[in-house]
């Protein structure tokens, strides 16, 4: 079985603050990794994707990945409270389009 | 991206009834995905249609239980049949994004059985 791990949270950071979201997954040959942000009632929408280790930005976001350690995590800079929303790992576990989520890690930005 | 609309948005239904969900795409595309997001549970992938072609259920998932139509490029529909409350969930329909192994999400088919 293939799995996703993340912590359901809720994590709270204050406006302004850092905001770190951890994933990690058991497939040891994956390949490609995605965040996925999910506002409350909405649908899923993609907001970052990497493939090789190390860090990738795109404006206030990061993601980090290592494949040694089955880790991948995603930095939000200078928080917002627009960015509250559930954010969902996404991992690549073999054949095209075989992508297993994890349970998604509900972040809260306070004012 | 491509826009996608599911119909219906919510539904109650009483067990033992089925509800067959729409999911209409904005233009042609070969793959579509159906997703259920139960709550405290990750998303997870019910079927693959593509057009033409049976669909391809994931382990846990029969064809009985959700049959699939696919009848062009552009749409396709879920069926949740016989339904039970632990039936209740959003269900999601899904088409490939630009992104190699990326999705575009429909807005979600909300489901409650009583």
């Amino acid at each position: 079985q293939k799995e996703v791990e993340q912590n359901s949270g809720p994590l709270s950071v204050p406006e302004g603050a850092i905001a770190s979201l951890n994933c990690t997954y058991s497939d040891r040959g994956s390949q490609s990794f995605f965040w996925y942000r999910q506002y409350s009632g909405k649908s899923p929408e993609l907001i970052m994707f990497i493939y090789s280790n190390g860090d990738k930005e795109d404006g206030r976001f990061t993601a980090q990945l290592n494949k040694a350690s089955q880790y991948v995590s995603l930095l939000i800079r200078d928080s917002q409270p627009s960015d509250s929303a559930t954010y969902l790992c996404a991992v690549n576990s073999g054949g095209y389009q075989k992508v297993t989520f994890g349970i998604g890690t509900k972040l809260q930005v306070i004012p | 991206s491509a826009v996608i609309s599911q119909k219906p948005s919510r539904d109650i239904c009483q067990r033992g009834t089925s509800l067959t969900i729409q999911c209409q795409v904005d233009s042609q595309v070969t793959m579509m995905f159906w997703y259920r997001q139960q709550p405290g549970q990750s998303l997870t992938l019910i079927a693959t249609a593509n057009q033409g072609s049976e669909a391809t259920y994931e382990s846990g998932f029969v064809i009985d239980k959700f049959p699939i139509s696919r009848p062009n490029l552009t749409f396709s529909t879920l069926t949740v049949s016989n339904m039970s409350p632990e039936d209740s969930s959003i269900y999601l329909c899904s088409v490939e994004g630009t992104v190699e192994d990326t999705q575009y999400f429909g807005p979600g088919t909300r489901l409650t059985v009583l």
